[in-house]
């Protein structure tokens, strides 16, 4: 069974439009790691957050900001005043293993485009 | 540091062919991973390993083997190359938890494509 959803195939929005990128997951873990990668046109993964399972507090960051909600399993994420930069495909994934984050669970990403 | 190194970034392969995609990581980290990269399906695990002489199966290792002799290096090998094996593939790295890092690092990337 797939444990990271991102229901969001593509979203294509306008320059300055804020854009929220939906990602749910599923664990019966109590303890567990969430993370939002971004996949530029260059191919590399680029790392944004990492959020464990006690802390739910959101956090912004410059125009990303994040939502961490335990009681919908969903962690999602906003860019704020979207910019042409921020085209890319945007990856949550998830962690089970708390000795180490090495064997993550990877939603199948969402593809942003941003047109001037 | 270099980081995550992998080599090489691109190759062609006709089927049955056999082959070693290499990477190294600087880090002295203790976990590294292999991922394969297939459209509309995100990054699927292969193997991963949690220390020198430690390995494990991922999600989908069925053609793959690898081996860690040394902390620094964790090649993945194709056996025998099929053309489903036609991919991108990611090797990443990290220390444990509560290392002051906050995820895995990842390489650059092999395009590979299997005739």
């Amino acid at each position: 069974a797939q444990k990271v959803t991102q229901a969001q195939t593509e979203i294509s929005v306008v320059e300055k439009e804020d854009v929220t990128l939906d990602c749910v997951y599923e664990t019966r873990d109590t303890t567990y790691y969430l993370f939002w990668y971004k996949q530029p046109p260059s191919g590399e993964l680029v790392f944004l957050i990492r959020r464990n399972s006690f802390d739910e507090q959101n956090e912004i960051s410059g125009r990303y900001s994040w939502n961490f909600q335990k009681s919908t399993s969903s962690f999602n994420f906003t860019i704020t005043a979207s910019q042409v930069v921020d085209s890319a495909v945007y990856f949550c994934a998830l962690s089970e293993d708390t000795d180490s984050w090495g064997k993550l669970q990877f939603g199948a990403g969402t593809q942003v485009v941003v047109t001037p | 540091n270099a980081g995550v190194t992998q080599t090489p970034k691109f190759q062609v392969l006709k089927t049955g062919q056999s082959m070693t995609l290499q990477c190294a990581q600087d880090m002295n980290h203790e976990y590294m991973s292999w991922y394969r990269q297939d459209p509309g399906m995100g990054l699927r695990l292969i193997h991963y390993s949690v220390g020198a002489g430690i390995t494990d199966q991922g999600e989908v290792p069925n053609g793959y083997n690898v081996s860690r002799s040394t902390t620094e290096d964790f090649p993945l090998r194709l056996l025998s190359a099929a053309p489903s094996q036609t991919s991108v593939y990611f090797c990443a790295s990290s220390p444990s938890p509560g290392q002051g890092v906050d995820t895995q690092y990842f390489g650059p990337g092999t395009r590979l494509t299997v005739l």
